[in-house]
């Protein structure tokens, strides 16, 4: 079963904020948020992730909701580069153990457009 | 190498034979994932590896498929008696740990012919 729902695609005007929205209302409490991303042809590429409070870098900023059920990955002036599919996933982050497997779902294709 | 490295780049087998996909993962990463995409699909997981940990195979789609890791570092994913339907890219990736941030190669294009 896909632990998260993400719309399966999108468009941003490029210069523009691109917010992309991600649903995962069963996480656990020991489950993070992350985000890859996969521009055409390429291997997927880490963006960011978070347990509870926002976090932000040079790529992108996450936003995840007081009750943790779903988060926004916000690119804050989207570039035509920036036109990739966007995965949210939710995993364990401890270390040892078999737990914290990196499942990939459908994502959200997000076109930017100029 | 800096990155994570997967050989060959390409690859075209007849049916029916056995291939083998190489993956060199980053110095001291003690995750590994395989994975396989078809044209315009998503990412598949196949397997994926942690430290001394028992490898979570649940995503090995045939009994054709294995995958070994020697030394905890290279991985090697084996085909045997490929059919058409496993073309597709194959992609590695590596991570410090189970929650660190994953690092993926550029994959080896399997052609099944």
């Amino acid at each position: 079963d896909a632990k998260t729902t993400q719309p399966p695609s999108m468009d941003c005007a490029e210069g523009r904020a691109a917010n992309l929205p991600c649903n995962h209302s069963t996480i656990s409490g020991n489950e993070y948020v992350y985000w890859y991303r996969q521009i055409h042809s390429q291997g997927p590429q880490y963006i960011i992730h978070g347990l509870k409070n926002n976090e932000t870098n040079e790529m992108a900023s996450l936003i995840i909701t007081e009750d943790r059920k779903s988060s926004t990955l916000i690119l804050p002036h989207a570039t035509l580069r920036d036109t990739a599919v966007y995965y949210c996933i939710v995993r364990v982050a401890n270390y040892g153990g078999s737990q914290g497997n990196l499942i990939f779902g459908k994502g959200t294709k997000l076109s930017v457009k100029p | 190498g800096a990155g994570v490295s997967q050989s060959p780049s390409n690859k075209v087998t007849e049916k029916g034979k056995d291939v083998e996909l190489r993956c060199d993962p980053i110095s001291g990463h003690t995750a590994l994932y395989w994975y396989r995409q078809s044209l315009g699909q998503g990412l598949e997981f196949l397997i994926y590896f942690q430290g001394n940990s028992a490898p979570d195979k649940s995503g090995l789609p045939s009994d054709r498929f294995s995958a070994e890791r020697t030394g905890g570092s290279v991985s090697t994913l084996t085909i045997q008696r490929t059919q058409q339907e496993d073309s597709a890219v194959y992609l590695c990736a590596s991570s410090l740990g189970q929650g660190a941030e994953a690092f993926f190669g550029q994959g080896t294009r399997l052609t099944v012919v």
